[in-house]
């Protein structure tokens, strides 16, 4: 099993849909989490941290299930701008930090 | 944005050449990184380091090395470039738990 999975996508929605994203991380004793956006020939910035007890950033909600090992990302009322790679990242701490990425899902958003 | 820059952003080379990748940060963090994008795969890992002189293979590391002689600048080297070494690498600096990434570089080895 990767340790980092995530849907495969691609996602085509139209404005104003709400779409979701999931990822599944193997290690159980992984301790941060994110979501990254990456836009066409640009570097991953981060979108939002995930924690324990959910996060909310606007449109954007992030939650974390560690009894089921997987993270979240809910988009609401979607935008063109939104279109873009969206990757999961794991950090399984320790005294090493160590980001482990999934392959990313592509959403688009169309008018 | 995190001060971090790659040189050089775009580079064309020949199969068997040496290569080198510099990344530089200007915000003294410990942590750099080390990472190829290629379609299909994500973003793997290739080398970090947590320090001056102290690094560590990820899981893509056959074929490259590094050094860190001071913090602020991080080398990628790949000894005898192959054409499966053609990728976008992307340097990145860990501040606190959160990874802060360079504007990439595009290499086509050929």
């Amino acid at each position: 099993r990767k340790e980092v999975e995530q849907d495969p996508g691609p996602f085509n929605v139209p404005e104003g849909a709400t779409v979701a994203f999931n990822c599944t991380y193997s290690n159980s004793a992984s301790q941060s989490f994110f979501w990254y956006r990456q836009d066409c020939r640009k570097e991953p910035k981060l979108l939002m941290s995930v924690y324990s007890s959910g996060n909310e950033d606007g449109r954007f909600t992030a939650q974390l299930n560690r009894a089921s090992q997987y993270i979240s990302l809910l988009i609401r009322d979607s935008k063109l701008s939104d279109s873009a790679t969206y990757l999961c990242a794991v950090n399984k701490g320790g005294s090493n930090y160590k980001l482990t990425f999934g392959k990313g899902t592509l959403l688009t958003v169309n008018p | 944005d995190a001060g971090i820059t790659q040189s050089p952003r775009h580079k064309v080379t020949e199969t068997g050449t040496p290569v080198t990748l510099r990344c530089h940060q200007t915000e003294n963090h410990r942590y750099m990184y080390w990472y190829r994008q290629d379609p299909g795969h994500g973003l793997r890992l290739i080398h970090y380091s947590y320090g001056v002189k102290d690094t560590d293979k990820g899981e893509v590391s056959d074929g490259y090395s590094v050094s860190r002689s001071k913090t602020e600048d991080f080398l990628l080297t790949l000894e005898s470039a192959t054409s499966s070494q053609t990728s976008v690498y992307f340097c990145a600096i860990m501040g606190g738990t959160e990874a802060f990434f360079g504007q990439g570089t595009r290499l086509t080895v050929v």
